[in-house]
Formats: structure tokens, C-alpha cells, sequence
């Protein structure tokens, strides 16, 4: 089945350093989201990635989406304690635009102040 | 976007006992519901999917008798572990998914539910 895989499982940055999770599927993906967990807390959608190449920024957040389709990364620049978490993306298979999400592993964000 | 409530957030259960998990949609209708476990410090594995009005499908390694899916109106699935053991302790998280458009669907999760088997 459908395999997501994102590394690494964890970082430690300081405060103002440039923090990137990356994200590859083993077949080709629909579309990718993005989610964010803060530690207690449930997942919370940051984005959507349909188009090949594909690059949206929010704020200090820049998303890729792969030329392939397989792949994909997030980016923070600048990191800031309110940073931390877990952040998660997901994958749904190509030729799908609805239905389950697969998951990768998550790497979770710890920001020294 | 869609308001998603889940209900206990907490339950400690002894080994042997049911437990039933109610996940409610509180402003939008849906057909499908998602219920998935995670454990700590890991990723979220998808259970099943619940359908409305019909029987939930259930992901490979999924037992479908011990973790009953009921999704009886188009705002509320729930998720009953039957004879619960240890093992069974998670975080339960159910999802809606909302269309946005052409292949656009973000999904929203209910706060979750841990759930303690003694």
C-alpha cells in the first residue's frame, strides 16, 4: 500500500534558526496537506498542495510540492518558540481527490529560546 | 470550516469493559467520518472510515468487532472498543473532510479522546 515517509523524526533548532521537514510518498500523490500538533493537542490543517512544483509561503511557512508529485517539504524560516510541535503531512493517492489520508511519521520541532 | 467535537476527551476503563467514543460534526453535515489512533509521539494510523448510513470500512490489520463504527446521522459516528485491554490505550481522533473545490478537501479533527485500559 501506499507508504509516506518524512524525516527527520526530530529537530532541535534555537530560536531564529531555519527549520525544513521533508516528506516522500512511494506512489504518486493527489494532492498533500499539511498539518501541524501542538504537544496535547490534535491536528490542525496548515495547507494543501495539489499542482506539480508547486510553492505557497504563509508567513515564515514555505510548502513544495514535487515536480513528481512524490515529494514534498515545509520549510520555516527564522524559527520562533510558538513554532513547536509536531508537524505532520499527508498524502492522499493519485487519482483521488477525496477520501483518507495517509500519514507520515511527523517530525517533531523543539525551539530552544 | 467545520467544527468537530469529540466526546470523553478522557476515560479510564478497566480491562474487559466497553468503551464508546461519540464524534460529533457541529456545523456541517457529513457523510464520512474518519476515526484514527495515535500513540505517543508517533504518527496517526487511519482505522476506518465511517460511512453514513451504511457499514464502515475498516483499514487492513483493523478488527472490526472489537472497534465497532456506528455512524447513524449525517453529524454523529461513534467508536465503541469492545473488551478493552491495555493495549488498546491510545488517542482517538476523528476527522471530517470539507470540500473546497476541485480537489481540494481539508480535513478537520475533533480534539480527541484518550483512552486508559487498567
Amino acid at each position: 500500500g501506499q507508504q509516506v515517509m518524512q524525516i527527520p523524526q526530530y529537530q532541535h533548532v534555537q530560536e531564529g534558526e531555519d527549520f525544513t521537514t521533508y516528506c516522500n510518498s512511494s506512489t504518486t500523490l493527489s494532492n498533500i496537506q499539511w498539518y501541524k500538533q501542538r504537544p496535547g493537542g490534535h491536528p490542525v490543517f496548515l495547507i494543501q498542495l495539489v499542482k506539480s512544483g508547486e510553492v505557497k509561503k504563509q508567513k515564515r511557512l514555505t510548502f513544495q510540492f514535487g515536480e513528481a508529485k512524490k515529494n514534498s517539504s515545509l520549510h520555516i524560516t527564522a524559527t520562533q518558540t510558538t513554532d513547536v510541535g509536531t508537524y505532520f503531512c499527508a498524502g492522499r493517492a493519485g487519482g483521488t481527490s477525496y477520501g483518507k489520508l495517509t500519514f507520515g511519521q511527523g517530525t517533531i520541532l523543539t525551539v530552544h529560546p | 470550516g467545520a467544527v468537530v467535537s469529540q466526546h470523553p476527551s478522557r476515560v479510564i476503563c478497566k480491562s474487559g469493559t466497553s468503551v464508546k467514543i461519540e464524534c460529533r460534526s457541529l456545523d456541517f453535515q457529513a457523510t464520512t467520518m474518519f476515526w484514527y489512533r495515535q500513540f505517543p509521539k508517533q504518527s496517526l494510523m487511519l482505522m476506518a472510515t465511517s460511512n453514513e448510513g451504511s457499514k464502515a470500512t475498516y483499514e487492513q490489520g483493523v478488527e472490526k468487532d472489537k472497534f465497532l463504527i456506528n455512524h447513524a446521522s449525517l453529524t454523529l459516528s461513534t467508536l465503541t472498543v469492545t473488551s478493552a485491554h491495555p493495549e488498546d490505550s491510545s488517542f482517538y481522533i476523528c476527522s471530517v473532510t470539507l470540500a473546497g473545490g476541485p480537489g481540494y478537501n481539508e480535513q478537520f479533527f475533533g480534539p480527541g479522546t484518550r483512552l486508559t485500559v487498567l
